[in-house]
């Protein structure tokens, strides 16, 4: 599985607009790029996946360039409860192999 | 159906007891994981079940540590002769096949081995 590469911290204000990048260098034809977010002693909780290009939801985008071998997170206007850690993840959609494998993430604080 | 369950929430144990802790998945759900996490860590990958079959069991840290899923639906893992080193978050996720929503994870049973 593609090993992923963030940023360890980053911090914000709340109204602005937080943009994360996660490099995956080795990212296989097949393989998706995933990102979950995780609150203090609660389970990681899915955002948003996709292949390439853009991918929006009601929570967040996802940008991916032709080369697919970088992807940024944007979280429109965050409030004080986006702070968490937020994982960048590279492999079959769903873990179809099996496993999701995890990195250490990036840990966004926001400040009012 | 309010997701994916676990208990307990916390167990504090001493060294050389055996804990065992539950998930039970999204009913719908037909894969079941379970994950370690440790402070300041993304979760580690343990092992996990398509039904009762358990696919994938070679991540288990040591032969202390064993799942189980019999019926296809609740599991649990079990870890004999706990270790300080053991005491960290153990979360549970469910899915079902193939599709772009991800995994559900429960919110975990804490484990603090004194």
């Amino acid at each position: 599985l593609a090993k992923t590469t963030q940023p360890i911290s980053m911090d914000s204000y709340e109204g602005q607009e937080v943009n994360i990048t996660c490099s995956h260098n080795n990212i296989a034809t097949n393989d998706y790029i995933t990102w979950y977010q995780q609150f203090p002693s609660q389970g990681p909780r899915f955002i948003i996946q996709g292949y390439k290009t853009k991918v929006t939801n009601e929570v967040a985008s996802l940008f991916i360039p032709a080369d697919r071998k970088s992807s940024t997170l944007s979280l429109p206007r965050v409030s004080l409860s986006d702070t968490a850690v937020y994982y960048c993840l590279v492999g079959p959609p769903r873990g179809s192999q099996g496993n999701l494998i995890f990195g250490k993430g990036t840990k966004l604080s926001v400040k009012p | 159906d309010t997701g994916v369950s676990q208990n307990p929430r916390h167990k504090i144990t001493k060294r050389g007891q055996n804990v065992t802790f539950r998930c039970d998945p999204i009913s719908e759900h037909n894969r079941l994981y379970w994950y370690r996490q440790t402070l300041g860590q993304g979760p580690e990958f343990l092992t996990y079940f398509q039904n009762e079959a358990q696919l994938e069991k070679s991540r288990l840290l040591s032969d202390r540590f064993s799942a189980e899923r019999p019926k296809g639906s609740f599991s649990t893992l079990e870890i004999q002769r706990t270790e300080q080193g053991d005491s960290a978050m153990y979360l549970c996720a469910s899915s079902q096949g193939q599709g772009p929503y991800g995994y559900t994870f429960g919110s975990g049973t804490r484990l603090t081995v004194v």
